[in-house]
């Protein structure tokens, strides 16, 4: 089946840092992938919708200047968090659906812990 | 904005029962309905997806599907201690694409 890597696995990074979190497709073409936040006791919130070769599209309420997207190519998308603070902890998870295709496909996520 | 409402729990069952998981949507024009499972600290694993009413069944799981009454179960036969987890409900965002908006999801316990 469809398999989705997110690497790290979990990151601690100090306040006022950048953390990249990378998500690829490994046996597919993915021409769209989702980045999901997930706060403990609490269940997934879609952060942005990341398109191939374009822009994310990103949820009301999640700052695009703070959380960069990046789709460059079929098989890759990252997130950056800027600046980090430690209310950006969290569970960050990536998905992927093939052209045409649901549904979803998920990384095994990222704890974020900002100290 | 769409919403997905399910019970917290949790939702205890002994070893080889019965569990029924429930999910109601709000947006009637919802279209793809999936089960995903969590297990603590773990990313979603997919179980089941439905798009029509009626009953679908995978091996130990059927989902049944009820548009008119905007509800969508889960339902997990003879249950075991592996299956305790967190089940999310999910229904589309919307018809243009596949991101999914979740439920809180209920806790299930099965006691051996």
């Amino acid at each position: 089946g469809a398999v989705v890597s997110q690497h790290p696995s979990w990151v601690i990074c100090k306040s006022g840092t950048s953390v990249k979190i990378e998500c690829r497709s490994l046996d597919f073409q993915a021409t769209t992938m989702f980045w999901y936040r997930q706060f403990p006791k609490q269940s997934l919130m879609l952060m942005a919708t990341s398109n191939e070769g374009s822009k994310a599209t990103y949820e009301q309420g999640v700052e695009k200047d703070k959380f960069l997207i990046n789709h460059a190519s079929l098989t890759l998308s990252t997130l950056t968090v800027t600046s980090a603070h430690p209310e950006d902890s969290s569970f960050y998870i990536c998905s992927a659906t093939e052209e045409g295709g649901s549904p979803l496909h998920f990384g095994n996520g990222t704890r974020l812990t900002v100290t | 904005q769409k919403e997905v409402e399910q019970n917290s729990g949790p939702l205890s069952v002994p070893e080889g029962a019965i569990a029924s998981l429930n999910c109601t949507y709000s947006d009637r024009g919802s279209q793809s309905f999936f089960w995903y499972r969590q297990y603590s600290g773990k990313s979603p694993e997919l179980i089941m997806s439905i798009y029509s009413n009626g009953d679908k069944e995978d091996g130990r799981f059927t989902a049944q599907l009820n548009k008119a009454s905007q509800y969508v179960s889960l339902l997990i036969r003879d249950s075991q201690p592996s299956d305790s987890a967190t089940y999310l409900c999910a229904v589309n965002k919307d018809q243009a694409g596949t991101a999914l908006i979740f439920g809180k999801g209920t806790t299930l316990s099965v006691s051996s």
